[in-house]
């Protein structure tokens, strides 16, 4: 069965400084991976999904993932926090075949 | 492309009323989902679908009836609302990869804020 941690309901940073979203996630088999992030009032959209191919995914807007299988983790970096990346992050798994588990998500909180 | 779009955007409801919700896509996807977001509690799935005239429950389904009659359409019903179900509503859709069915990235509507009095 697949699940999903993330780490921190809350993480808190200085502009400038280094974001680390930390989630862990259970998989039976090869799981897709996925980071979302919701800016207020708003839907969900796509940060990086990782499908099996490289291990280190790049996505929008500075943001990257690295998928470490040993350690059943796939945590989100940026190396420099800005105002603007302030919102409520979720991590999600998904075995090949089944919808995605969501995390209970992590808010950024960038301070000026 | 408008993308996923969710009707309507706030509604209060009184206990025991009833009401649905409208999500449309203009993708072309074969799933489609429905979520429930509570503080604390991240996204819950309540109900889904995988083609036009098939629905499936997810989590959280007590209370909530679905029906997607058009590919393009999945509606969320609540008979008989309760203040238990004061939330906000997303509703998302996947299309099918190369190769066999397999769920992929979600793309969300923007929500809809339902208060339960």
């Amino acid at each position: 069965a697949q699940s999903v941690t993330q780490l921190g309901s809350h993480v808190s940073v200085s502009e400038g400084a280094l974001v680390l979203l930390r989630c862990n996630y259970s998989s039976s088999v090869p799981p897709y991976l996925f980071w979302y992030v919701q800016y207020p009032n708003q839907g969900l959209q796509l940060l990086l999904k990782y499908t099996s191919a490289a291990t280190l995914v790049k996505g929008i807007n500075g943001f990257e993932a690295e998928f470490k299988k040993s350690e059943t983790s796939f945590h989100l970096t940026k190396p420099s926090a800005h105002m603007s990346d302030a919102a409520e992050y979720f991590c999600a798994v998904s075995e090949r075949g089944y919808i995605p588990t969501f995390g209970r998500g992590t808010s950024l909180i960038v301070h000026p | 492309n408008a993308g996923v779009t969710q009707t309507p955007k706030f509604r209060v409801l009184k206990t025991g009323q009833s009401m649905t919700l409208l999500c449309a896509q203009d993708m072309n996807h074969e799933y489609m989902y429905w979520y429930r977001q509570d503080p604390g509690m991240g996204l819950r799935l309540i109900h889904y679908s995988v083609g036009e005239g098939t629905t499936a429950k997810g989590e959280v389904p007590d209370g909530y009836n679905v029906s997607r009659l058009k590919k393009q359409n999945f509606l969320l019903g609540l008979e008989s609302a309760a203040p238990s179900q004061t939330s906000v509503y997303f509703c998302a859709s996947s299309y099918e990869l190369a190769g066999g069915s397999s769920y992929n990235e979600q793309f969300f509507g923007p929500g809809t804020r339902l208060t339960v009095l």
